[in-house]
């Protein structure tokens, strides 16, 4: 099965900042690779699919890039709702497998 | 508006059954592909099952594989997740979603419900 690797493991930034995360697969996923948010209590949603696309909905300041084994997800500037777990996830092989994720949490 | 509900979790002693159901509301159930996902408490997501929107495919996780059965009933919406055997590292919230593509599994959620926990303890 692939391996998503997610780091760093948590994020600690300030409303304004800018947030990158990096998520790492053990062999390539061409650009199959989703982000979604998850907040505490709540069902995650989707962000971004097949690496740079966002989902219906989604705030322009979200954004993803990268293909083959490493991908970014970008958040130009934190809004005091961002404050998460976010996860990425590949539909390349089966199974489906996700990220262990990075918590992004205010400094 | 999509609703996804899921229904049928509880504390049920290991190497028992349970029956989760997830009923779908406000999209052409009939035409979309349906996973199940899990989350053990505090830790990440783990994908479960998946079955076409006309029941002619599925997929397993190994970790559930012979143990769980996903199926579905178009005329009534409803998707479901029978487990067997349970054991206590099958202690999760456990969510239906939609795959994000109709006709096919895309391999996406792009919505959810809002999860059912089951508890797995002697």
């Amino acid at each position: 099965e692939i391996v998503l690797t997610q780091s760093p493991a948590t994020l600690s930034l300030s409303p304004g900042e800018r947030a990158t995360l990096s998520c790492r697969a053990s062999q390539s996923v061409s650009s199959y690779l989703a982000w979604y948010q998850q907040k505490p209590g709540q069902a995650p949603r989707l962000l971004i699919y097949d690496a740079s696309y966002m989902a219906t909905g989604i705030p322009a300041r979200f954004s993803g890039s990268g293909s083959g084994t490493d991908f970014t997800l970008t958040i130009s500037s934190l809004e005091p709702e961002d404050f998460a777990v976010y996860y990425c996830q590949q539909r390349s092989n089966w199974p489906r497998t996700f990220g262990q994720g990075t918590k992004v949490e205010i400094k | 508006q999509v609703q996804l509900v899921e229904s049928g979790g509880g504390v049920v002693q290991p190497g028992r059954s349970l029956r989760l159901s997830c009923a779908a509301s406000g999209f052409s159930y009939s035409s979309y592909g349906m996973h199940w996902v899990r989350q053990a408490p505090g830790k990440g997501l783990e994908w479960m099952a998946v079955m076409w929107y006309d029941g002619s495919n599925k997929y397993y996780a190994d970790s559930v594989k012979g143990r769980f059965t996903i199926s579905r009933d178009n005329s009534k919406n409803t998707l479901y997740l029978q487990m067997n055997s349970l054991r206590v590292e099958d202690t999760a919230v456990y969510y239906c979603a939609r795959d994000q593509r109709n006709y096919g599994d895309y391999g996406y959620f792009d919505y959810w419900g809002q999860g059912t926990l089951v508890t797995v303890s002697s």
